[in-house]
C-alpha cells in the first residue's frame, strides 16, 4: 500500500513567522504533488502543485520538492490568523498515475 | 458554472439499507474521484474514473460500487450501510488528471451517518 505521511499538529506559530509543513511519500514512481488546505466543515481547496525538483513560489506560498530523499514541503511566509486550517499532501502513484492519494493532514493554528 | 455538485448533503441510513450518493460536474472533466473522510483524518480513495465507461478501484473500495455512463455523473452506490461507512464522502473531478498537473474540484460533501 503507498503510503503518504504528514506530522498530524496541531502546529501553532505566531501571527507573521513561517509555518513549515513536511510530506513524505512511499512510492518512487510519484510525479504530481499538490498541496490543498481545507477549513473545517469545508472541502479541500487547491494551494498549488509541484512536479519538479527544487522550489516553487505562490505569493507567500512555496512548496519544495526533492525526490531522491520522497519529501514535499509547504512554506508559509507572514502568517496570518486565515491560514489556520488543515493542509493536506496528495501525491499520485508511480504505477496508478491517475490515482491521488492524500495523507492525514497537519492541523495549523496561526495565533494572533 | 456550478463546478461539482454533490446530492444529498445530508443522509441518516439505517443498517443494512443502501444509497447512491450522487455526484455530477459541468467542467467537462475526465477524471472523477470518490473520497472520504473520517473524522480528523484526511482523504480516503474509494473509487475513481478516468472516462466514461472506466472506473477503478482506490483505497478502500470495499462496500462500495460506482458506474460512469457519461462524463458529467459518477454516483457512488452503498450497498448494505455499516456504521464503518459513516463518513463525509467527497466527489471531486479534474480535467487532465495528476499526469497533467491538473489539482482536484471538490464537491460540498456529503455527511452520512450508518446507525
Amino acid at each position: 500500500q503507498k503510503e503518504v505521511e504528514q506530522n498530524s499538529g496541531p502546529l501553532s506559530v505566531p501571527e507573521g513567522a513561517i509555518a513549515s509543513l513536511n510530506c513524505t511519500y512511499s512510492d518512487r514512481g510519484s510525479q504530481s504533488f499538490f498541496w490543498y488546505r481545507q477549513y473545517s466543515g469545508k472541502s479541500p481547496e487547491l494551494i498549488m502543485f509541484i512536479y519538479s525538483n527544487g522550489d516553487k513560489e505562490d505569493g507567500r506560498f512555496t512548496a519544495q520538492l526533492n525526490k531522491a530523499s520522497q519529501y514535499v514541503s509547504l512554506l508559509i511566509r507572514d502568517s496570518q490568523p486565515s491560514d489556520s486550517a488543515t493542509y493536506l499532501c496528495a501525491v499520485n502513484e508511480g504505477t496508478s498515475y491517475d490515482k491521488v492519494i492524500f495523507g492525514p493532514g497537519t492541523s495549523l493554528s496561526v495565533i494572533p | 458554472n456550478a463546478g461539482v455538485t454533490q446530492t444529498p448533503k445530508f443522509r441518516i441510513l439505517k443498517i443494512g439499507q443502501s444509497m447512491t450518493l450522487q455526484c455530477t460536474q459541468d467542467m467537462n472533466h475526465n477524471y472523477m474521484y470518490w473520497y472520504r473522510q473520517d473524522p480528523g483524518m484526511g482523504l480516503k480513495l474509494i473509487y475513481y474514473s478516468v472516462g466514461a465507461g472506466i472506473t477503478d478501484k482506490g483505497e478502500v473500495p470495499n462496500g462500495y460500487n460506482v458506474s460512469r455512463s457519461t462524463t458529467e455523473d459518477f454516483p457512488l452506490r452503498l450497498e448494505l450501510a455499516a456504521p464503518s461507512q459513516t463518513s463525509v464522502y467527497f466527489c471531486a473531478s479534474s480535467y487532465h488528471g495528476p499526469r497533467g498537473n491538473s489539482p482536484l474540484h471538490f464537491g460540498n460533501g456529503t455527511r452520512l451517518t450508518v446507525t
